[in-house]
């Protein structure tokens, strides 16, 4: 079956960095997307990895092994705006996206 | 950049009326349109996906007679919640792409909170 794990919370204090990691095993691979989700909004876009490597968006920076079916999302010099739910998904063959059930990231002053 | 935008933003109804959803693709034009579900502290979950012109593709489990959706244009999809019950409220979603296959980025309108009383 498609699974996407990744954590259910995590806690960091503000101006820290926190890595939140995304394993996957999908019917195929066409792509990546992390995305941020405050409480009662829809979900907005940060990144797409579809290649190996690192891709870095200002303070956001997402990272992708295919070989590992990993992924993570670093937030740098973090913010109290910055506590939000992070969703992993993953674009299978048919480009479904197959979506993890979301990080909540807690932050602390 | 593109926006996706969704009408109602919430909206409250009697058990067993129906309820109209629309989403737009406000400034590009997008062959493809999903739409979501997303029940409190849970993942979204895809309903179905919708090209224009084409009937929908519906995931497993839900009822395409009760979930009616139109792809009439474009840039306008709509989801019709009919005879709706309590456990229908939820959050619905929808996002649209630019292209079939083109997955570079998905654009998500902000949400339509059903609550079905």
């Amino acid at each position: 079956g498609q699974n996407i794990d990744q954590p259910t919370e995590m806690t960091a204090t503000e101006g820290a960095i926190v890595q939140i990691n995304c394993t996957y095993q999908t019917s195929g691979f066409n792509g990546l997307f992390w995305y941020q989700q405050h409480a009662g909004e829809a979900p907005t876009f940060l990144s797409y990895n579809v290649l190996d490597g690192l891709e870095e968006k200002g303070r956001f920076s997402s990272f992708l092994s295919r070989s590992k079916g990993y992924s993570y999302l670093l937030l740098k010099e973090l913010q109290m705006k910055d506590s939000a739910s992070y969703l992993c998904a993953v674009a299978d063959s048919n480009y479904q996206l197959i979506w993890g059930a979301g990080t909540k990231l807690i932050i602390k002053p | 950049g593109a926006v996706v935008s969704q009408h109602p933003s919430w909206v409250i109804c009697k058990s067993g009326t129906s309820v109209k959803i629309e989403c737009r693709s406000l400034d590009f034009q997008a062959t493809t349109m999903f739409w979501y579900r997303q029940f409190p502290k849970q993942s979204l979950m895809l309903m179905a996906t919708s090209n224009e012109g084409s009937k929908a593709t519906y995931e497993q489990g839900v009822e395409k007679d009760k979930f009616l959706i139109n792809h009439a244009s474009l840039t306008l999809s709509t989801l019709t919640v009919t005879s709706a019950h309590p456990e229908d409220s939820s959050f619905y979603i929808c996002s649209a792409g630019r292209g079939a296959g083109d997955y570079n980025e998905q654009f998500f309108g902000p949400g339509t909170r059903l609550t079905v009383l």
